[in-house]
């Protein structure tokens, strides 16, 4: 079974920063890897995806992602964040099989001072 | 647009009793999921179903049942409450097919709460 880790648990940053949101995957074979957000009180809503080629996907809102087989990461950034991108941030792997379901991440909290 | 439509928003039970979540969809996806949120822990996968009458086993199916009764519809059953168990519930849906590369939609959750 794929796995992956979020290191960490709360980022706080001002707005107008960068911010990174780290996650590492563990499986050796092909897989699909995906960010998603949660606002609090909401289900969580898809923000991108990487599936082949270009290694930086771009999402919704400013937010993309570099995928990095060599270091088996897919962290998510933004370059300057609005308190609106408070929210917990999920990444999750599926498998490159047939019907396998996606698995996520503890997520990582992230806060956005004014 | 579609939605995802989890019954009821909150649900409070007994230790040992038997609970059922409900969860209806109308994008016409043909792979439906349940996920149970635990703070600091994420989400993990308790089954999903790909199809109608389909149910696959997930990470934490143990003290779950599961039926996809018709495509629109997924349930979920707590086959014994714990005492003081306090999680979040999740519906998901999505296209399916080949690869799992789709987007996956959620529904607000089932808030459980276990006196």
């Amino acid at each position: 079974t794929q796995t992956v880790s979020q290191s960490d648990a709360h980022v706080t940053v001002f707005e107008g920063d960068s911010v990174e949101l780290r996650c590492n995957y563990s499986y050796g074979g092909s897989i699909y890897l995906s960010w998603y957000i949660q606002h609090h009180g909401h289900g969580l809503q898809f923000l991108l995806k990487y599936y082949s080629g270009n290694p930086v996907v771009q999402g919704v809102n400013g937010f993309e992602a570099e995928f990095s087989k060599s270091d088996s990461s897919f962290h998510l950034r933004k370059a300057s964040v609005h308190w609106s991108d408070s929210a917990v941030y999920f990444c999750a792997v599926s498998l490159r099989n047939n019907n396998n379901a996606p698995r996520f991440g503890a997520g990582t909290k992230l806060t956005v001072k004014p | 647009g579609g939605i995802i439509t989890q019954t009821p928003k909150f649900l409070i039970g007994q230790e040992g009793q038997k609970l059922t979540l409900k969860c209806q969809q109308n994008f016409n996806h043909d792979t439906m999921y349940w996920y149970r949120q635990d703070s600091g822990k994420g989400l993990r996968l308790i089954y999903y179903s790909i199809t109608e009458n389909d149910l696959q086993k997930g990470d934490l199916s143990e003290g779950y049942d599961a039926s996809r009764e018709k495509k629109s519809s997924f349930s979920l059953t707590v086959t014994s409450a714990q005492k003081n168990e306090m999680a979040v519930f999740l519906c998901a849906s999505s296209i399916g097919g080949q690869g799992s590369n789709e987007r996956l939609f959620f529904g607000h959750g089932t808030k459980l709460s276990v006196l």
